[in-house]
C-alpha cells in the first residue's frame, strides 16, 4: 500500500492550463479504471472532482478533466481561476477492496 | 440534504482507545459503502478503512490492521471506527466518506490527538 506519486507542487497563471500527474503501479492505477481526484482547500473537507478516471460529478466545471495512460493518471485544469488554488489528491482502487491516495499536489495560481 | 457528521475525536494517551462515529442523513445509508480517511497535521490524505452496506465486508490499511475496527448500525444510520492501541502517528483529522470506488460525500472531520 505505497502512496501514489504526485508532484508536490504545480503552478499556472489565470487562464492557463495545468496538468497534475499521479503515478502508481499495475496493481492500482494501471489495473483498474477506478481513479478519482479530490480538491481540498485549507481547513476544508476534500471535494470529489473526477471519478472513474474521466467522469465529472454534477456541479464540477468542465474545465476539470481526467485521463489515464498505463500506470499514470492525470488531472488537467484548463482556464485556471483563482479559486482553483488548492491541494489536489488522486486516489485509486488497489484491489481486495483497498484504496490508496497520492501524496497530494499544491496548485498555485500565480 | 445529504450529510455526514463525525464525532468522538479528542485527546488520548498512547496505547489508549477511542471510538469515532459518523452520523449519516439524507440518503439510504444501508445502500452505500463507506470509508474512513485520515489526514495528519500538514500531511496528505490516507485511506484507512472501508465497509460495505450490510457490514459483512471490511478492509483496512496495513498501518491500522489489527488495531482499528470499522462497523456500522443501519438502524442508527451511523458508521463507527473503533481505534485501539493508539500511537502518536495516528494523530490526524478523521473523515468519513460515502462511496465504493470513489468518495462523493465527505464529513467535516473529527480530530484525534494521541499524546501523553
Amino acid at each position: 500500500q505505497s502512496a501514489l506519486t504526485q508532484p508536490r507542487s504545480v503552478s499556472g497563471s489565470p487562464g492557463q492550463s495545468v496538468t497534475i500527474s499521479c503515478t502508481g503501479t499495475s496493481s492500482d492505477v494501471g489495473g483498474y479504471n477506478y481513479v478519482s481526484w479530490y480538491q481540498q482547500h485549507p481547513g476544508k473537507a476534500p471535494k470529489l472532482m473526477i471519478y472513474d478516471v474521466t467522469k465529472r460529478p454534477s456541479g464540477v466545471p468542465d474545465r476539470f478533466s481526467g485521463s489515464k495512460s498505463g500506470n499514470t493518471a492525470s488531472l488537467t485544469i484548463s482556464g485556471l481561476q483563482a479559486e482553483d488554488e488548492a491541494d489536489y489528491y488522486c486516489c485509486s482502487y488497489a484491489g481486495s477492496y483497498t484504496f490508496v491516495f497520492g501524496g497530494g499536489t499544491k496548485l498555485t495560481v500565480l | 440534504e445529504v450529510q455526514l457528521v463525525e464525532s468522538g475525536g479528542g485527546l488520548v494517551q498512547p496505547g489508549g482507545s477511542l471510538r469515532l462515529s459518523c452520523a449519516a442523513s439524507g440518503f439510504t445509508f444501508s445502500s452505500y459503502w463507506m470509508h474512513w480517511v485520515r489526514q495528519a497535521p500538514g500531511k496528505g490524505l490516507v485511506w484507512v478503512s472501508h465497509i460495505n452496506g450490510d457490514g459483512t465486508i471490511t478492509t483496512y490499511a496495513d498501518s491500522v490492521k489489527g488495531r482499528f475496527t470499522i462497523s456500522r448500525d443501519s438502524a442508527k444510520n451511523t458508521l463507527y471506527l473503533q481505534m485501539s492501541s493508539l500511537r502518536a502517528e495516528d494523530t490526524a483529522v478523521y473523515y468519513c466518506a460515502r462511496g465504493f470506488n470513489y468518495m462523493d460525500v465527505w464529513g467535516k472531520g473529527t480530530t484525534v490527538t494521541v499524546s501523553s
